[in-house]
């Protein structure tokens, strides 16, 4: 069974940094593509950004809104994908999930969740 | 820039057909996904590449796409499947993109 276990999030202030991991199972991990998606409060989802496999040098593409700010890590012999949020913002407040990548010849989506943690930026 | 665009809501009652739209430019040549996601939980994926259904998802979900509109229907829709709903897809340089979610209220 897949299963993807996020943790690390809590209040921070403005301007502070965050370190959020996710930790993977039931699937060979270092075999996908992984990326976090973000939910402000009642609002929809939003891509935060990816990292590839080993196959693919482990590139990572970011959305505009974080670039700069967010880096994409992972440490395939622990199963595990991060994501180190730096200068945060009031609007980067939202739930955060990472979810397992499937590659098709057509794009991308994501076929499975986990279940989130939330980040709320506040002082 | 790039949408994918929905309804905000879409009401019916228990039994009766729930039909959610999602219209894009690219979406003639890109898949679309949709995913189900209730109160408090993580987004649940219930229709791939336009039409096709995991399994576990109840046969009364169906996709299906057309030009530059997909469409995601609930075939006798149960009070269970009251959720928000987002169709996902990829713009033609392959970035991600949600539409904006469409809350279906059965009732």
């Amino acid at each position: 069974e897949v299963q993807l276990v996020e943790s690390g999030g809590g209040l921070v202030q403005p301007g502070g940094s965050l370190r959020l991991s996710c930790a993977a199972s039931g699937f060979t991990f270092s075999d996908h593509y992984m990326d976090w998606v973000r939910q402000a409060p009642g609002k929809g989802l939003e891509w935060v950004g990816r990292t590839r496999n080993k196959a693919n040098s482990y590139t990572t593409e970011y959305a505009a809104s974080v670039k700069g700010r967010f880096t994409i890590s992972r440490d395939d012999s622990k199963n595990s994908l991060y994501l180190q949020m730096n200068s945060l913002k009031t609007e980067d407040t939202a739930v955060y999930y990472c979810a397992r990548v499937a590659v098709t010849p057509n794009g991308y989506y994501f076929d499975y969740w986990g279940q989130g943690t939330l980040v709320t930026v506040s002082s | 820039s790039y949408e994918l665009t929905q309804p905000p809501s879409v009401s019916v009652s228990p039994g009766q057909t729930a039909r959610i739209t999602c219209s894009g430019d690219a979406l003639p040549k890109k898949y679309a996904y949709w995913y189900q996601q209730k109160s408090g939980q993580a987004p649940v994926l219930v229709i791939y590449e336009d039409s096709k259904r995991p399994s576990g998802i109840p046969e009364r979900f169906s996709g299906s796409s057309s030009g530059t509109m997909a469409t995601l229907t609930i075939s006798g829709a149960q009070v269970e499947d009251e959720a928000d709903y987002y169709c996902y897809s990829t713009d033609s340089s392959g970035n991600p993109l949600f539409g904006g979610g469409t809350k279906l209220t059965v009732l």
